[in-house]
């Protein structure tokens, strides 16, 4: 499958600790999205790359959240001292910035539970 | 990016044709309309999208009225995989998606 891959899929992790997902975004995909979704909720933006550069970051993005995409490649998204309002599931997806309406594809997501 | 209204819940039956409308009178010429689905517990699942003309493909239709202040997504037969929140974007091409709520989609056997 050459779709937009997360890991893990599934992360229970106590309050105040650290986690970190990674994605895969789907190959010569030169744009990469973050986005968080809680239950009931659609997916609210969180940041996006151009490659290496990190070209956007919503306000969602408190400073316990860090994105990284160092080679232009894949990304990891980390939480520092989480928090239970954290609880969610984060998703990553990718895109061209050719092509006709830049189509954006999604990962399953990682579904992030603290306690 | 202008913003979308949706009905927030759906029915249709096993097998008929599921018209999910959407309205986005604020759009403006370069955005495009954009439907992605969601069924449970999973990431959104791109539909299709378009710009000006209809435009279908082998999982849905899709209409913009002429004026393209609004739009309907087509499944034309629908199944019981089919139930999900179906989310209608508008975005101009290069921009990030904000996803509002959706309609819940419920296909009923």
């Amino acid at each position: 499958d050459t779709g937009v891959s997360q890991d893990p899929r599934h992360k229970i992790t106590k309050r105040g600790q650290n986690v970190t997902f990674r994605c895969d975004p789907i190959s010569e995909h030169n744009r990469l999205y973050w986005y968080r979704q809680t239950l009931g909720q659609g997916p609210e933006f969180l940041t996006y790359f151009q490659n290496e550069a990190q070209l956007e970051k919503s306000r969602l993005l408190s400073d316990r959240f860090s994105a990284e995409r160092p080679k232009g490649s894949f990304s990891t998204l980390e939480i520092q001292r989480t928090e239970q309002g954290d609880s969610a599931m984060y998703l990553c997806a990718s895109s061209l910035t050719q092509g006709s309406g830049n189509t954006i594809y999604f990962g399953e997501g990682s579904w992030l539970t603290v306690v | 990016d202008a913003k979308t209204t949706q009905p927030p819940s759906m029915d249709c039956a096993e097998g008929r044709a599921a018209n999910l409308p959407c309205n986005h009178s604020t759009i403006s010429g370069n955005e495009y309309v954009y439907w992605y689905r969601q069924i449970h517990s999973q990431g959104p699942q791109y539909i299709i999208h378009g710009l000006k003309n209809n435009e279908t493909n082998e999982m849905a239709s899709l209409i913009i009225t002429e004026d393209r202040k609004s739009s309907t997504l087509i499944l034309p037969h629908a199944t019981l995989r089919d139930t999900a929140v179906y989310y209608c974007i508008v975005r101009v091409a290069g921009n990030q998606f904000y996803f509002g709520t959706g309609t819940s989609l419920t296909v009923i056997p």
